[in-house]
């Protein structure tokens, strides 16, 4: 089946610093990948669409510039915290399909802590 | 806008009964509907997908269709503790994206 490897599992910084987070889909491609945050007892939130060769669409109230999503190839995304400060810590997890109507396969996600 | 409600929960059955968890949906053009369960600190895993009107049976699991009222329903026969999660029914949506209901919660006691 179609597995999504997300990396890292967790991770801590200190406030400022900036925090990259890979996302790759290990055996199909994926034109579009989606990043969600979850923060707890909360649910799922949907921050931005990946898309392959092109700009990320972000959602409402997520701050691009903040949350820099890069689509490089058709099986990497990565999403980068830059200034990260403590309101950023949260769990972020990134999602693919890999045909047309097929479910959405989702990473394992990142635990971010910053200090 | 798009939306799909649950019932957040929780819902408490008692080991060994079946648990119903219930999904609307507002789009009358989703073709896909999906149910994930989330375990605490998790990510959410696939549990079964439904395209068509009627049943689709899985082990325990069981999801529902009816499009003509808009609704999407997952049972769970001889709940088991280890069934206590979330769980996410997800519809398909524009742009190849799904989106996801609130979650129930489900608690199974022994």
């Amino acid at each position: 089946g179609a597995v999504v490897s997300q990396h890292p599992s967790w991770v801590i910084c200190k406030s400022g610093t900036s925090v990259k987070i890979e996302c790759r889909s290990l055996d199909f491609q994926a034109t579009t990948m989606f990043w969600y945050r979850q923060f707890p007892k909360q649910s799922l939130m949907l921050m931005a669409t990946s898309n392959e060769g092109s700009k990320a669409t972000y959602e409402q109230g997520v701050e691009k510039d903040k949350f820099l999503i890069n689509h490089a190839s058709l099986t990497l995304s990565t999403l980068t915290v830059t200034s990260a400060h403590p309101e950023d810590s949260s769990f972020y997890i990134c999602s693919a399909r890999d045909t047309y109507n097929s479910p959405l396969h989702f990473g394992n996600g990142t635990r971010l802590t910053v200090t | 806008q798009k939306e799909v409600e649950q019932n957040s929960g929780p819902l408490s059955v008692p080991e060994g009964a079946i648990a119903s968890l219930n999904c609307t949906y507002s789009d009358r053009g989703s073709q896909s509907f999906f149910w994930y369960r989330q375990y605490s600190g998790k990510s959410p895993e696939l549990i079964m997908f439904i395209y068509s009107n009627g049943d689709k049976e899985d082990g325990r699991f069981t999801a529902q269709l009816n499009k003509a009222s808009q609704y999407v329903s997952l049972l769970i026969r001889d709940s088991q503790p280890s069934d206590s999660a979330t769980y996410l029914c997800a519809v398909d949506g524009a742009g190849n994206m799904l989106t996801f209901g609130g979650g129930t919660r489900l608690m199974v006691k022994p």
